[in-house]
């Protein structure tokens, strides 16, 4: 069965904190994919990023970077210099190769405070 | 912008009503899913297609139906709505269009339909 746990139902930081959301997840599968989308209060959802399970590099895009171990099953999610702007709900999602089922966590919602 | 319109946006309907949303895509896309958020739950699929008159069950699809008679247009019809139904309806599509039976593309989404069931 597949899985992804968020174990952080709410985080709250204060602006220019550092802050790691943790995804862990659980496949049997070797080939699968790994996403991070962003759900600001306006209620849209967005794609952030993907990642396959052959690729552990980290990958950095600003201030957002994301650190995929295997050995672990994580996938987790680090905002450097955490603004206002990035106070939403974050959701870590699963798909295997062969399916058409995303699976996601249950989110993570960061409030950043002024 | 993916082109993904989901109708109505708000809905407020009583119990043991039938309720049909609706999503429409401008893209051209093969696969189109419909998700449910509630919370705790984050998003469950509820049902899914991979092209027209070809859909399939998701994790959470008693009490659902799905209708997909054109590529543009994917339906989402609660034969007997019940306060359980009350959620946030997505609908989403697939960013590029694999033309083999896998797919992992993200998936892009509407901006969702609030369905409350009184």
């Amino acid at each position: 069965a597949q899985k992804v746990t968020q174990a952080q139902t709410e985080i709250s930081v204060v602006e220019k904190e550092d802050v790691t959301l943790d995804c862990v997840y659980e496949t049997r599968d070797t080939t699968y994919y790994l996403f991070w989308y962003k759900q600001p209060p306006s209620g849209e959802l967005v794609f952030l990023i993907r990642r396959n399970s052959f690729d552990e590099q980290n990958e950095i895009s600003g201030r957002y970077s994301w650190n995929f171990q295997k050995s672990t099953s994580s996938f987790n999610f680090t905002i450097t210099a955490s603004q206002v702007v990035d106070s939403a709900v974050y959701f870590c999602a699963l798909l295997n190769t062969g399916g058409f089922k995303t699976i996601f966590g249950a989110g993570t919602r960061l409030f950043v405070k002024a | 912008d993916a082109g993904i319109t989901q109708s109505p946006r708000h809905k407020v309907t009583e119990t043991g009503t039938p309720v049909t949303l609706r999503c429409h895509q401008t893209e051209n896309h093969r696969y189109m899913y419909w998700y449910r958020q509630d919370p705790g739950h984050g998003l469950r699929l509820i049902h899914y297609s991979y092209g027209v008159k070809d859909t399939d069950k998701g994790e959470v699809s008693d009490g659902y139906s799905v209708s997909r008679s054109k590529t543009e247009d994917f339906l989402l019809t609660l034969e007997s709505a019940t306060s359980s139904q009350t959620s946030v309806y997505f609908c989403a599509i697939s960013s590029t269009d694999y033309r083999g039976p896998a797919d992992n593309s993200p998936l892009h989404f509407g901006n969702g339909t609030r369905l409350t069931v009184t």
